[in-house]
């Protein structure tokens, strides 16, 4: 069975201070990875990785994916109140042309003053 | 802004009761699907289609029924409520230019069994 985990499942840090959250997964097709951010409401899309190595940057966040070791790192750097959310993690699957996307659990990120 | 509206935003209902939850897009996308959000288990797919009067399940489709007979509308419909359904629900769409997978969420709608 497919599925994406995402760790930790929480974490509480202070401004300032760089966090990194972890996706791996396990999908037979897999095509790409999809971060997205979710504050009180829908979630947003960040970034879509498909290349093992290269690095998505959008100022002070940052991704990369592994695909020979099934996962991905999305890091946060100078971390500021407003990055305070839910960051979701989901994975492509190349099976069918329906471009569905499987989801991990969520990492629930507090970032206090 | 993907031009995504779902109505009701929120509602409660009894248990036993048929429901009805619409998805509104603006800008003739031939892909939308819709989720649930719980916690401790991120979005999971319920249904979605690929056009008018194309639907096929996701992964938690026990108890949902889905019809799209206009482009611009997607309709989740939970025909007799359980409190087990009791969740937000994501409608999204993927937009149809380009080679690009990524979903664009709606609002939510916030829905209670009780």
């Amino acid at each position: 069975e497919d599925k994406v985990v995402q760790s930790p499942l929480s974490l509480v840090v202070h401004e300032g201070d760089t966090v990194t959250l972890n996706c791996s997964y396990e999908v037979t097709n897999f095509r790409s990875l999809l971060w997205y951010k979710q504050e009180k409401k829908a979630p947003t899309f960040l970034f879509m990785l498909t290349s093992s190595g290269i690095e998505k940057k959008s100022g002070r966040l940052s991704s990369i994916l592994d695909k020979k070791e099934l996962f991905s790192i999305l890091n946060i750097t100078a971390t500021q109140t407003g990055d305070s959310a839910i960051y979701l993690c989901a994975v492509r699957d190349g099976s069918s042309n329906t471009g569905k996307l499987i989801f991990g659990q969520g990492t629930t990120l507090q970032v206090k003053p | 802004d993907a031009g995504i509206t779902q109505s009701p935003r929120h509602k409660v209902t009894e248990t036993g009761t048929p429901v009805t939850l619409r998805c509104h897009q603006t800008e003739n996308h031939r892909y939308m699907y819709w989720y649930r959000q719980d916690p401790g288990h991120g979005l999971r797919l319920i249904h979605y289609s690929y056009g008018v009067k194309d639907t096929d399940k996701g992964e938690v489709s026990d108890g949902y029924s889905v019809s799209r007979s206009k482009t611009e509308d997607f309709l989740l419909t939970l025909e007799s409520a359980t409190s087990s359904q009791t969740s937000v629900y994501f409608c999204a769409i993927r937009p149809s230019s380009g080679s690009t997978y990524e979903q664009y969420f709606g609002p939510g709608t916030r829905l209670t069994v009780t």
